[in-house]
């Protein structure tokens, strides 16, 4: 069925590190890919998104790669710093009759330490 | 940029009572909005898909006459939680995805800043 696995489930970095994290998804249908960083008690912000056209997205820090004959995307972030310690979601679009909706990664909690 | 308002940021409720959420697309139209729940430490689960004028579409597993979804306009959906109790206590967040003409390809998709329900 429609699936999107996310890995790491945490991840530590040392401030000015990079991360990165790994999406995999199963509907090969899927054509838009967003990331969404969370912070805690607050509803999810888009960060970076990639459409299946693309195989690489970036904005300053952040980066998005995607490989679709793989099924599988990443996010980058370079020169990290404590404020990116959130929790990230990836995500893909999956068509549906009626529309598409998102299914989301289990999530990467991000700690950058200082 | 599109901005979705939710209200309220949280809410406290005795067992057996109704909530009501509302989410609002604040400069832009959104012909279809989604509900998600999510319990602490875990991803967001989509509840349900809302097209403005007609009835939602439910995921498997979710009792629509225990979430109640309005979608009677294009800036304005809501979610009643009907007779709730303490399991229903979570972080509902809703989005909203924007309308263009056709030819204009758009998946965007904006989050509300969600609800925190704790039904005691």
């Amino acid at each position: 069925g429609e699936n999107v696995e996310q890995h790491p489930s945490t991840l530590s970095v040392q401030e000015g590190d990079s991360a990165v994290i790994k999406c995999t998804y199963s509907d090969s249908a899927s054509n838009y890919f967003p990331w969404y960083k969370q912070e805690l008690g607050k509803g999810p912000q888009l960060i970076i998104d990639i459409r299946s056209n693309v195989g690489e997205k970036k904005d300053q820090r952040i980066a998005v790669t995607l490989n679709k004959t793989a099924k599988h995307f990443s996010l980058h972030i370079t020169e990290t710093q404590p404020e990116d310690s959130a929790v990230y979601f990836c995500a893909a679009s999956i068509s549906r009759s009626g529309g598409n909706k998102l299914v989301f990664g289990a999530g990467t909690i991000l700690r950058v330490k200082s | 940029g599109a901005v979705v308002s939710q209200h309220p940021s949280w809410v406290i409720c005795k067992s057996g009572t109704s909530v009501k959420i509302e989410c609002r697309s604040l400069d832009f139209q959104a012909t279809t909005m989604f509900w998600y729940r999510q319990f602490p430490k875990q991803s967001l689960m989509l509840m349900a898909t809302s097209n403005e004028g007609s009835k939602a579409t439910y995921e498997q597993g979710v009792e629509k006459d225990k979430f109640l979804i309005n979608h009677a306009s294009l800036t304005l959906s809501t979610l009643t939680v009907t007779s709730a109790h303490p399991e229903d206590s979570s972080f509902y967040i809703c989005s909203a995805r924007d309308s263009l003409p056709p030819g204009r390809a758009s998946y965007g998709y904006t989050f509300g800043s969600g609800t925190r329900l704790t039904v005691v």
